[in-house]
């Protein structure tokens, strides 16, 4: 299996436009999660999903974030209006449950967002 | 709700030194337990993860683990590290029923002396 993928690897806009992260989890795992990275607050569990249904959002920081999973090799991040305290490296991990494999809990190569 | 603490934020070894970076969690049950390490500009590589079973872990490019259920910690090691281990090592502990997600340490920054 190819990993984690996530695209694109490195994102550039204007403060108000929107932003779309993309996500393909490694097939056959049923969990799918959206983590933020900043120097200020680390590692971020934004939103998690199971068998594709949002699971848990509270990490989600505001109402301008949203996350989709419409099949199971897919799932997107949107931003909408970015500002520019949402740059931050974000990252997609995929695992099974119990993430015992040896590709249980794997992350992706992250995109780094920035917003000017 | 479980946490994770890396006492130590910044740690300079010389190489072919011994390692040691600390992790310590909170959680009321055996939880399940992780290493990763990201190089500069990189994603979260696994170095190793705990279930159950042998307290001692063996991972990737030559690290360990042990688990110590009486101190809730679980460090990582290595006996002689290599300029290419310079990078940022993250603990994580996760929920073993229920929500499965991790919880991450602030990470340590390992930077390696010649």
């Amino acid at each position: 299996d190819a990993g984690v993928i996530q695209s694109p690897r490195h994102e550039v806009t204007e403060m108000g436009q929107e932003v779309t992260l993309r996500c393909k989890p490694i097939s056959g795992h049923d969990y799918l999660f959206w983590y933020r990275q900043t120097m200020m607050r680390g590692l971020e569990l934004l939103i998690y999903f199971n068998n594709n249904v949002p699971i848990d959002d509270s990490g989600m920081p505001e109402d301008r974030f949203s996350a989709k999973m419409p099949n199971a090799s897919f799932s997107t991040l949107k931003i909408q209006p970015s500002e520019p305290r949402d740059s931050a490296v974000y990252f997609c991990a995929s695992s099974t449950y119990p993430p015992e494999g040896a590709q249980g809990y794997t992350f992706g190569s992250g995109t780094r967002l920035t917003v000017v | 709700a479980q946490s994770v603490t890396q006492p130590d934020i910044h740690i300079t070894v010389s190489e072919g030194a011994s390692l040691e970076l600390r992790c310590n969690y909170s959680y009321g049950a055996t939880p399940y337990l992780f290493w990763y390490v990201q190089s500069p500009g990189q994603g979260l590589q696994l170095l190793l993860k705990y279930f159950s079973g042998d307290t001692l872990v063996q991972g990737i490019k030559g690290f360990e683990a042990e688990f110590k259920r009486s101190q809730s910690s679980f460090n990582l090691r290595k006996p002689s590290v290599h300029w290419s281990d310079a990078a940022e090592y993250f603990c994580a502990v996760g929920i073993v029923q229920g929500a499965q997600k991790l919880v991450f340490g602030q990470g340590t920054r390992l930077t390696i002396n010649p």
